[in-house]
């Protein structure tokens, strides 16, 4: 059974760097294939995919915000960690971890399993 | 980057009728690899339909995917109380994957 579950501060102050944790079971981040990706929701908008790492370390950053992002893991850990510097309001949202694979019986997926997300207030 | 625009951007529909939602990509979506997500509110987003027409375990069979290239169709016919929510497509083939902005599904 395959979970994920965000976690990190609930309130940043402008200007702040902003750090989030995904910790998750039932994959193995070294698999072939496998990728963890973190999507946000500002309150009352659509989805933005903001970063996903892959099993191979290759990872895909947000144009718009690839100054700004970071996304690291540690798959003994059973972790992602995902960093946004310089955070103003607009970076306001529930972020969301997911999971999606390159390699399975159905080709490649969308982000199959969520995490229930975690909403971070950026205010001074 | 692949840009999705959904029509309608809210759709108010009665229990018992059909709804007919559009995503249309701004360039071809290679392989179908177009889903459909639902939402409720303070929920996390639930897969329907993968590689355009696939339904997700679990799904209903009310639920219905179609289309290819640029013009991808959700259709839901016999609609439930339950499935008033937001629809999401989303292509994941070319980075950076992207959402469209979604669609309101709400009850007349």
């Amino acid at each position: 059974q395959i979970t994920l579950q965000e976690s990190g501060p609930t309130l940043v102050k402008p200007t702040q760097t902003l750090s989030l944790t995904c910790t998750f079971s039932g994959f193995s981040l070294s698999t072939s294939g496998v990728g963890v990706g973190w999507i946000r929701q500002p309150p009352g908008k659509a989805l933005e995919c903001l970063a996903v790492i892959y099993w191979d370390d290759d990872k895909r950053l947000s144009p718009s915000l690839i100054s700004r992002l970071s996304i690291t893991k540690d798959a003994s850990k059973n972790q992602v960690v995902l960093t946004l510097t310089n955070v103003d309001p607009g970076d306001t949202a529930t972020y969301f971890c997911a999971y999606r694979t390159l390699i399975s019986i159905r080709g490649v997926t969308p982000f199959d399993f969520w995490g229930q997300g975690t909403l971070v207030t950026v205010s001074s | 980057e692949i840009v999705l625009t959904q029509s309608p951007g809210t759709l108010s529909l009665s229990p018992g009728e059909r709804a007919t939602l559009s995503c249309r990509a701004s360039q071809s979506v290679r392989g179908s690899s177009l889903a459909w997500y639902q939402q409720k509110p303070g929920q996390s987003p639930r897969l329907l339909v993968y590689s355009a027409s696939r339904r997700a375990t679990g799904v209903p069979d009310r639920f219905s995917g179609s289309g290819s290239g640029t013009d991808f169709t959700l259709t839901i016919t016999r609609l439930e109380p339950e499935d008033f929510a937001v629809y999401y497509c989303h292509q994941y083939f070319t980075s950076p994957l992207t959402f469209g902005p979604g669609t309101k599904l709400d009850i007349k």
